[in-house]
């Protein structure tokens, strides 16, 4: 079955610290998609980073960054300096599939909160 | 703002009644997701429908039901509520079916009392 895990419950900082977001996925596929999002005080889910697991480039934009790697099943959030802003839950996800089919399902791991104090 | 749109934002409802959700998609959006947020069950997928089509369901209860529209916008109903029906429901929307981004509305949260 797939599955998404992120261990850290609850992460806290101070501000301009760096922080990374574990997540450790379990699927038999050859060809999935990782995603995360982030839910703010305010509840929404914004879409950060779309991964297809081809693609194991690290991938940077701004102050966040991505590290993939399929040896481990690992596909891990940085954030570098980091601001009071960030403060939310952190959501790594997993595209479902039922063999050569995509369901569109996401299978979410339990979130991290991050809460950047200043 | 990811221009998905949902109402109502709240509900505050009393067990054994039936209510109503209603998404709006991104414009040019194919792709209908809904999800279910609770503290105990985190975020959990309902079922998707793409194109007016139901596509895929989840752990969807007998008592919720959905349907996509010609205009495609999606409703969610929500039958015989329990208090444990409470939480936050989100739309999600995508350009195709599959594995495309799903961007996300803002929520409607549920009280039932």
């Amino acid at each position: 079955a797939q599955k998404v895990t992120q261990a850290q419950t609850e992460i806290s900082v101070v501000e301009k610290e760096d922080v990374t977001l574990d997540c450790v996925y379990e699927t038999r596929d050859t060809t999935y998609y990782l995603f995360w999002y982030k839910q703010p005080p305010s509840g929404e889910l914004v879409f950060l980073i779309r991964r297809n697991s081809f693609d194991e480039q690290n991938e940077i934009s701004g102050r966040y960054s991505w590290n993939f790697q399929k040896s481990t099943s690992s596909f891990n959030f940085t954030i570098t300096a980091s601001q009071v802003v960030d403060s939310a839950v952190y959501f790594c996800a997993l595209s479902e599939s039922l063999g050569s089919s995509n369901t569109g399902k996401l299978i979410f791991g339990q979130g991290t909160t991050l809460q950047v104090k200043p | 703002d990811s221009g998905v749109t949902q109402t109502p934002k709240h509900l505050i409802t009393a067990t054994g009644q039936r209510v109503t959700l209603r998404c709006s998609p991104r414009s040019g959006d194919l792709s209908v997701y809904w999800y279910q947020q609770s503290l105990d069950q985190g975020l959990q997928f309902l079922i998707h429908y793409y194109n007016g089509e139901e596509r895929a369901k989840g752990n969807i209860l007998e008592r919720f039901s959905a349907q996509q529209f010609p205009d495609l916008h999606s409703e969610l109903n929500l039958s015989s509520l329990e208090l444990g029906d409470s939480a936050l429901y989100f739309c999600a929307s995508s350009a195709l079916a599959g594995v495309e981004t799903q961007y996300f509305g803002p929520g409607t949260r549920l009280l039932v009392l």
